[in-house]
């Protein structure tokens, strides 16, 4: 796996509150992502880094911001959670733009 | 209509059986193409990586690209009960712009029984 931790492994929160997941890398990859796996979608991107402070959006990224304050850690927030957003979120890094992703393994997020 | 489509099964199997998975696409800019495996409760793994078209083998696995079709399979030989598991395609575009960014398929669920 890379080496890469996802904090907390599983979190049950009510609508309306912030979330903060966490996902740290101890192998010096410089990018990292975000992505949420829902049944009959997939994974799904909702936001990247390319590099330390560098991030931009993917394809589900509505309710979501993260930061990315050193190369190891890549923090993803729901700013007021919704029930549409109860799903696992999965983090990966990757060490050129074109290598393939190494994947942690998820969080598994409920908003009742 | 998505990008990569892939058929969810459920695929049933019996130990030993040659396992066919596919996945076809739309964007034609794809040049990066994987395969990963993914057991429950846990986040995919690379299985296999390739660029633009043609065949990759690897012991069991090979994973072949038509990219002129658009389409792309994975298949298992002499399959085994550990190879129960969902299998993700995935690919990239590529280039400085992409960033490694993946559109995955929605998975195939395998089931090899004994």
């Amino acid at each position: 796996d890379a080496g890469i931790t996802q904090s907390p492994r599983h979190k049950v929160t009510e609508t309306g509150t912030p979330v903060t997941l966490r996902c740290h890398q101890t192998e010096n990859h410089r990018y990292m992502y975000w992505y949420r796996q829902d049944p009959g979608h997939g994974l799904r991107l909702i936001h990247y880094s390319y590099g330390v402070k560098d991030t931009d959006k993917g394809e589900v990224s509505d309710g979501y911001s993260v930061s990315r304050s050193k190369t190891e850690d890549f923090l993803l927030t729901l700013e007021s959670a919704t029930s549409s957003q109860t799903s696992v979120y999965f983090c990966a890094t990757g060490t050129e733009s074109n290598s393939p992703l190494h994947f942690g393994n998820g969080t598994r997020l409920t908003v009742t | 209509q998505k990008e990569v489509e892939q058929d969810p099964g459920p695929l049933s199997v019996p130990e030993g059986a040659i396992v066919s998975l596919n996945c076809t696409y739309s964007n034609s800019a794809f040049q990066y193409f994987m395969w990963y495996r993914q057991y429950s409760r846990k986040g995919p793994e690379l299985l296999m990586y390739t660029y633009s078209s043609g065949n990759k083998e690897d012991g069991r696995f090979t994973a072949q690209v038509d990219k002129s079709s658009k389409y792309i399979s994975l298949f298992i030989r002499d399959s085994q009960p550990s190879d129960s598991a969902t299998y993700l395609c995935a690919m990239s575009a590529g280039g400085g712009t992409s960033y490694g960014k993946l559109t995955f398929g929605q998975g195939t669920i395998l089931t090899v029984h004994p």
